[in-house]
């Protein structure tokens, strides 16, 4: 399968937790990137390797993986935080990147 | 600091092709495999391809196969891709990104470090 399933939207009180999923066939061997993408922005890179931050990214943004599912937790939500995420991998086959569905995240 | 800059919005006719470019610099251009992703109005991200600076050995999304071209000139750091017979429905941003790789127990994982800031392409 060539397809990362997220949830499409999720809401989050201010200071709270959210976790979203990124579901597909290729996270059982190939790790997950996350990118926070806000309107009319490029992405920007919050995860890699399925669970590291790259500098600058704050600590309340973390990474899992377990079997065929990645998973991205924002913890004490910001407002900031407020934005379109999105998991990416390589597909089974190794060849393919895919980009998950994308999950709009709102900080209430 | 690595920057991607792209070039500027273009409009296209149905049938028509595409050409955009992305020149990189603050990093060795040779170094990184830069990939091409798109954004159409309102949807999300969606991965086009990959070219190798050092070479010139690409790999394409299967959706693209056919009218996809992915080039680069290391003496301006500069990557082109090139679509063509454009649709409705490529209608959307275009960003050159780089890639970056992480390995653990032999198997080497892939980022998407730094992007441009996208070109805006629309076929009217």
């Amino acid at each position: 399968s060539s397809e990362l399933t997220q949830d499409p939207a999720v809401s989050v009180a201010l200071g709270q937790t959210v976790r979203i999923t990124c579901q597909g066939d290729g996270l059982g061997r190939f790790y997950a990137s996350w990118y926070q993408q806000k309107p009319g922005q490029a992405p920007t890179l919050v995860v890699y390797g399925n669970d590291k931050r790259p500098s600058g990214i704050p600590d309340r943004i973390s990474g899992s993986s377990s079997g065929n599912t990645a998973s991205l937790t924002i913890a004490g939500a910001q407002a900031e935080d407020e934005a379109d995420y999105y998991c990416n991998s390589r597909d089974s086959s190794g060849n393919q990147y895919v980009f998950g569905t994308g999950t709009k995240v709102t900080v209430l | 600091q690595v920057q991607l800059v792209s070039s500027g919005s273009e409009v296209k006719k149905p049938g028509a092709s595409m050409k955009v470019s992305c020149k990189a610099s603050g990093y060795n251009f040779i170094s990184y495999h830069l990939h091409w992703v798109r954004q159409a109005p309102g949807h999300g991200l969606e991965w086009l391809g990959t070219v190798n600076p050092h070479g010139g050995s690409t790999t394409y999304a299967q959706t693209f196969q056919g009218r996809l071209t992915m080039t680069t000139d290391t003496s301006t750091s500069t990557v082109n891709m090139e679509l063509s017979g454009l649709k409705f429905e490529d209608t959307a941003v275009y960003y050159c990104t780089r890639v970056r790789s992480y390995c653990s127990n032999g198997v080497c994982h892939y980022y998407f470090d730094s992007w441009g800031q996208g070109t805006l392409v629309t076929v009217s």
